[in-house]
């Protein structure tokens, strides 16, 4: 059975440029999730997913991020324009009906 | 709010030694416990968990005790193998289902 697929698995854009995340969860997976995980730390939830809609978007920081998961499938999470400060790796999970979270291996963005 | 607090690392030990890493925790309801480990290169993985006081988690020969009295939920193996040098997450799940609090993360590396 394949797991959560993520890409790019890297990418290195300037600042201010617009960039996107792409996340396809295990099958039947009904809740995904976004996580941010900066250099030494824990990750830290962006937003949760049941089915299409968006159940818990507090910590996204909406005047930069945005995400979708129009057909409750897969889900991309966008950032436009970036800042040097959002360099760091972001994590998909998934799960049923929010039970154990399985994750991506992660895209590690490196903004310059 | 709820909080996840780890012990610095790195932690350094040689293959056969005993590991301990400690984990406390800081929530105003009942969580569950988890500990996730991360491999270079991987995604998280969810090593073993606890829901409840006193129960024990453990899997591939790790494990750890829920201890409600000192808010604990600290990792133990008994001897350590090189290929168990990874990042170690300790993390809980409380008032959202499914919503993860992560500590910082304890890296550890076993030398033969």
């Amino acid at each position: 059975e394949a797991g959560v697929v993520q890409s790019p698995r890297y990418k290195i854009i300037e600042k201010k440029q617009p960039v996107a995340f792409w996340c396809n969860p295990i099958s039947g997976h009904n809740t995904l999730y976004w996580y941010l995980q900066n250099l030494g730390q824990g990750p830290e939830l962006l937003i949760r997913y049941e089915n299409e809609e968006a159940v818990d978007d507090s910590q996204l920081p909406k005047d930069r991020f945005s995400a979708e998961r129009l057909k409750g499938v897969d889900s991309t999470l966008k950032i436009q324009p970036a800042e040097l400060g959002d360099s760091a790796v972001y994590l998909c999970a998934s799960s049923f009906e929010g039970n154990e979270q399985f994750f991506g291996p992660g895209t590690r963005l490196t903004v310059l | 709010g709820d909080s996840v607090t780890q012990m610095e690392g790195p932690v350094t030990l040689s293959e056969e030694a005993f590991l301990t890493i400690n984990c406390t925790y800081t929530a105003t309801g009942y969580p569950s416990l988890f500990w996730y480990v991360q491999y270079p290169g991987e995604g998280l993985q969810l090593l073993l968990k606890a829901t409840k006081a006193d129960d024990k988690g453990s899997n591939k020969g790790f494990e750890a005790t829920y201890r409600k009295e000192t808010t604990s939920f600290h990792l133990e193996k008994g001897s350590v193998q090189v290929s168990d040098s990874a990042v170690y997450f300790c993390a809980l799940s409380d008032q959202a289902p499914g919503k993860l609090i992560f500590g910082q993360g304890t890296t550890l590396q076993v030398k033969p």
